[in-house]
């Protein structure tokens, strides 16, 4: 089974609906992220969350918001869907820091995607 | 201009060709990820690395911090390794732990048999 897992992986939808994906990990992750991907542009963080308590704006957070029911899923709400909001999403999680000479780094594990597109 | 910049944005060679893959930031960072972007969509993490060079199977990622320019490279690649590969860099000096990355637009790299 994967260890990160979004639903759903593809959807369409109408302008100003609301739309939820959801993303659920089983590695024990602490930290999960969502991003959006466009064509020709690379992926641009949305939001992200360093445990249940804490939820943090990304670049580009407005239009979204998320909720973190546990450990393991993170959501990603479309309050009212526009058609500029069509993309690739992915969730992604990872570890805790590990510390090295004083920076700190860790693999991002990504999950499959979820297409969607707004019309 | 954008922070990460990866050249070329389309590559396509005939199988067995050695590929190289650019990617230059402006930014201080503590890391760099190389990712790859099946035909499917998944993301799946190649390399993460903050100096010199690491090696895994046919696959080589070099960096080097003071030029602030990382590399990719293919041996003998083969039609599997087509796929879009993208570069990333954690910036140095954000929230310890938190690991902010910011991506390059990624190349897609085509290789016919």
């Amino acid at each position: 089974d994967a260890d990160v897992t979004q639903t759903p992986r593809n959807r369409i939808t109408k302008t100003g609906k609301r739309i939820m994906l959801e993303c659920s990990q089983t590695k024990g992750h602490d930290r999960m992220y969502w991003y959006r991907q466009d064509p020709g542009l690379g992926l641009r963080l949305i939001y992200y969350s360093f445990d249940v308590k804490d939820i943090n704006k990304g670049e580009i957070s407005d239009g979204y918001s998320v909720s973190r029911q546990a450990q393991a899923k993170f959501s990603l709400s479309l309050e009212s869907a526009i058609p500029n909001q069509t993309a690739l999403y992915f969730c992604a999680t990872s570890d805790r820091a590990l510390n090295n000479g004083g920076s700190s780094y860790n693999e991002q594990f990504f999950g499959p995607g979820t297409r969607l597109t707004v019309l | 201009k954008n922070e990460v910049e990866q050249s070329p944005q389309n590559l396509t060679a005939q199988e067995g060709e050695f590929i190289t893959i650019n990617c230059s930031y402006s930014v201080g960072i503590s890391a760099l990820h190389w990712l790859q972007q099946h035909p499917g969509g998944g993301i799946v993490s190649l390399f993460m690395l903050s100096s010199g060079k690491k090696k895994h199977g046919r696959l080589i990622a070099t960096i080097n911090i003071q030029e602030k320019h990382s590399s990719l490279h293919i041996t003998a690649s083969h039609p599997r390794d087509s796929a879009v590969y993208i570069c990333a860099v954690r910036l140095f000096g954000w929230y310890q732990g938190a690991q902010k990355l910011v991506f390059g637009q990624g190349t897609r790299l085509t290789i016919n048999p």
